[in-house]
């Protein structure tokens, strides 16, 4: 079965840093890209970064491109982004999500972690 | 990277059908066969329910079936039942390993 099981988020101000992980298990981890979804609360859902699978590369959302450095460590099992500059607008729950091999979707989510940033 | 069209709400009763409409462009769910949909129900993660504009996951009762036609991706329950009422996401790839969502459409079954 696969799990995905995010921690990491917190309370934090204008302008500082946060890093959010993601353990991932049941599945061949280093085969599947990987990403990062947020949702505001209260609203919906917005793609926030990419690692591809197999040694791909990594993207981001114009709204986070400069700040947010995704990352991961097969050897590991581990997921993580690294959130800088934070501004009150980033307040969500992210989630870690999966995507289906061979396909553009997100077939398994996390629970989500909260990140609030506020001063 | 602007979010894709949906419907704030729709509505039903148990055992009648509903369609989600998806409207995004020609940049994203008219230029890709890549359109997916997630459930949310509240307090809970997305739940993956169709891919591929039209594919089911496994376990996906086929009650819930996809579609596409030019830029607007839709998603039809047919015999709408009270676990159906959920908050509902359209996502679709928009190219250069991007994607966006829509911005999700509460069903109510009345």
């Amino acid at each position: 079965e696969v799990q995905l099981l995010e921690s990491g988020g917190g309370l934090v101000q204008p302008g500082g840093s946060l890093r959010l992980s993601c353990a991932a298990s049941g599945f061949t981890f280093s085969s599947n890209a990987m990403s990062w979804v947020r949702q505001t609360p209260g609203r919906g859902l917005v793609w926030v970064s990419v690692f591809s699978g197999g040694g791909g590369g990594t993207y981001y959302a114009d709204s986070v491109k400069g700040r947010f450095t995704i990352s991961r460590d097969n050897s590991k099992n581990t997921l993580w982004l690294h959130m800088s500059s934070l501004r009150a607008e980033d307040t969500a729950v992210y989630y870690c999500a999966k995507h289906l091999s061979g396909s553009w979707s997100f077939d398994s989510w996390g629970q989500g972690t909260l990140v609030t940033v506020s001063s | 990277q602007s979010a894709l069209t949906q419907p704030r709400s729709v509505s039903g009763s148990p055992g009648q059908s509903v369609t989600i409409s998806c409207t995004g462009t020609s940049s994203d769910v008219g230029g890709y066969n890549y359109v997916s949909w997630y459930q949310q129900h509240p307090g809970k993660a997305p739940k993956f329910m169709i891919y591929d504009v039209s594919k089911r996951p496994s376990g996906v009762p086929d009650r819930f079936s996809g579609s596409k036609s030019g830029n607007t991706a839709s998603l039809t329950i047919s015999g709408l039942q009270a676990d159906d009422e959920a908050d509902y996401y359209c996502c679709s790839y928009a190219g250069s390993f991007t994607w966006v969502f829509g911005g999700g459409t509460k069903v109510t079954v009345l």
